[in-house]
């Protein structure tokens, strides 16, 4: 079946370290997404990727990065530098454009982030 | 700014009573606009969406939304819900179709017996 994987599905890191979250997708999308989500915020975006090799910062990129070295892949690393990095993280694809789902969002099931 | 409100945290309503979420924008033209579920601990499933047309939308599990462009409105219902509509439910928009989606806070919805 296509879709999206996350993966750890739940993930506790020590203050100072960079952790780094995986979503792959089999949909043949070329767009990605990172959302974070907080309760009573709704979700709010990270980094997004239209295409392979090139990357945008969302609306809070601060203390985060991204890749896009193959069209399935869209890797998140939370690094050091994010002041508050516990939410839960949610990766998604589309296919832009035309088409039945055009600008539909598919997600992956999500990350737990635990800073302890 | 631009924003997407959901004016409702938090719904409480009896199994088989009707439901109605509540969805508002402030952007000076149409957005494409879409209902997402999420269930604890999960990712989002798309409910519906408008992009132009019929402003009645029909979507999965019985859900309907319509869009009101002179309230700025999107508002999402159905007529008898099922304890298995209990969620937390985003409205979103979207200014040029690439999903980079404004999402609202969210309305949690909890269904009684």
């Amino acid at each position: 079946d296509g879709g999206i994987t996350q993966s750890p599905k739940y993930l506790f890191r020590k203050e100072g370290q960079n952790v780094t979250l995986s979503c792959e997708q089999n949909l043949n999308h070329d767009a990605m997404y990172w959302y974070r989500q907080d309760p009573g915020q709704g979700l709010r975006l990270i980094y997004y990727s239209q295409i392979v090799n090139d990357f945008q910062k969302g609306d809070i990129a601060e203390g985060y990065s991204v890749s896009r070295e193959k069209k399935e892949s869209f890797p998140l690393t939370v690094t050091s530098a994010q002041k508050n990095p516990t939410a839960f993280y949610l990766c998604a694809s589309s296919t832009p454009g035309t088409g039945l789902h055009t600008g539909e969002l598919f997600f992956g099931e999500g990350s737990r982030l635990t800073v302890l | 700014a631009q924003s997407v409100t959901q004016p409702d945290i938090h719904i409480t309503v009896s199994e088989g009573a009707s439901l109605e979420l509540r969805c508002n924008y402030s952007y000076g033209a149409t957005p494409y606009l879409f209902w997402y579920v999420q269930s604890p601990g999960q990712g989002l499933q798309l409910l519906l969406k408008y992009f132009s047309g019929d402003t009645l939308v029909q979507g999965i599990k019985g859900f309907e939304a319509e869009f009101k462009r002179s309230q700025s409105s999107f508002n999402l219902r159905k007529p008898s819900v099922h304890w298995s509509d209990a969620a937390e439910y985003f409205c979103a928009v979207d200014l040029d179709s690439w999903g980079k989606l404004q999402f609202g806070a969210g309305t949690q919805v909890v269904v009684t017996p």
